[in-house]
């Protein structure tokens, strides 16, 4: 099984700042990642597939990088819509997700 | 517009069987796989299996394989996640998706509480 691990597994950070998410894979899983964003109480929302490509409808705030095991989801200058937790997920082999990562605002 | 939407709460005994349901609309339900994601309380994801319904090709989580039933009916552009006895750690929000790149298209949530 590939394992997904994130960190940090919260953050807070102030709005306008830049707000960095790491992804680890157990293995190379290539660019089969996706990113989503989770606000309590409602589904997940894809922002980002095969680790760098912006879902249609996602603010350009939002990027995604990285090939192999390492990933990082960028917020260029977190927003207060911007609270939640945020997902990875691999899709190389089968799906895992990580463990989540909650946003909150400083 | 692309929509997935499930069925309602649930209330259930430990033992009871159980089957809730995913409407699709908007795309052609043949053409994707689509599936079912597990949220316990308080807790992250989880891929519970997903069904490819033009042929009913079924892949499950280890971890779920024969604790659920996952199926289709193309005529009702319909997918199901079905328990026979279910448990008290059943507890949970479970999602249906479409897959694609990612999980792009999410059902509404159904919350099935087991006590």
């Amino acid at each position: 099984d590939i394992q997904m691990t994130q960190s940090p597994s919260t953050l807070s950070a102030s709005v306008g700042d830049r707000v960095t998410i790491t992804c680890r894979a157990s293995e190379s899983i290539s660019i089969w990642l996706a990113w989503y964003q989770q606000k309590p109480g409602r589904a997940p929302k894809l922002l980002i597939y095969k680790a760098s490509r912006l879902e249609s409808g996602v603010p350009s705030r939002f990027s995604g990088s990285g090939s192999g095991t390492e990933f990082t989801l960028t917020i260029t200058s977190l927003q207060p819509d911007d609270i939640g937790t945020y997902f990875c997920q691999q899709y190389h082999n089968y799906w895992t997700f990580g463990q989540g990562t909650k946003v909150e605002i400083k | 517009e692309v929509q997935l939407v499930q069925s309602g709460a649930e209330l259930k005994k430990p033992g009871e069987s159980l089957r809730i349901s995913c409407k699709a609309s908007g795309y052609s339900f043949t053409r994707d796989w689509i599936g079912w994601v597990r949220q316990m309380p308080g807790k992250g994801l989880e891929w519970m299996g997903f069904i490819f319904p033009l042929d009913f090709d079924t892949r499950y989580n280890p971890s779920f394989q024969g604790q659920v039933t996952i199926s289709a009916d193309k005529s009702i552009n319909t997918a199901y996640l079905q328990w026979s006895s279910l448990k008290a750690s059943d507890t949970a929000m479970y999602y249906c998706a479409r897959l694609r790149d990612g999980l792009d298209v999410w059902g509404q949530g159904t919350t099935v509480i087991v006590s």
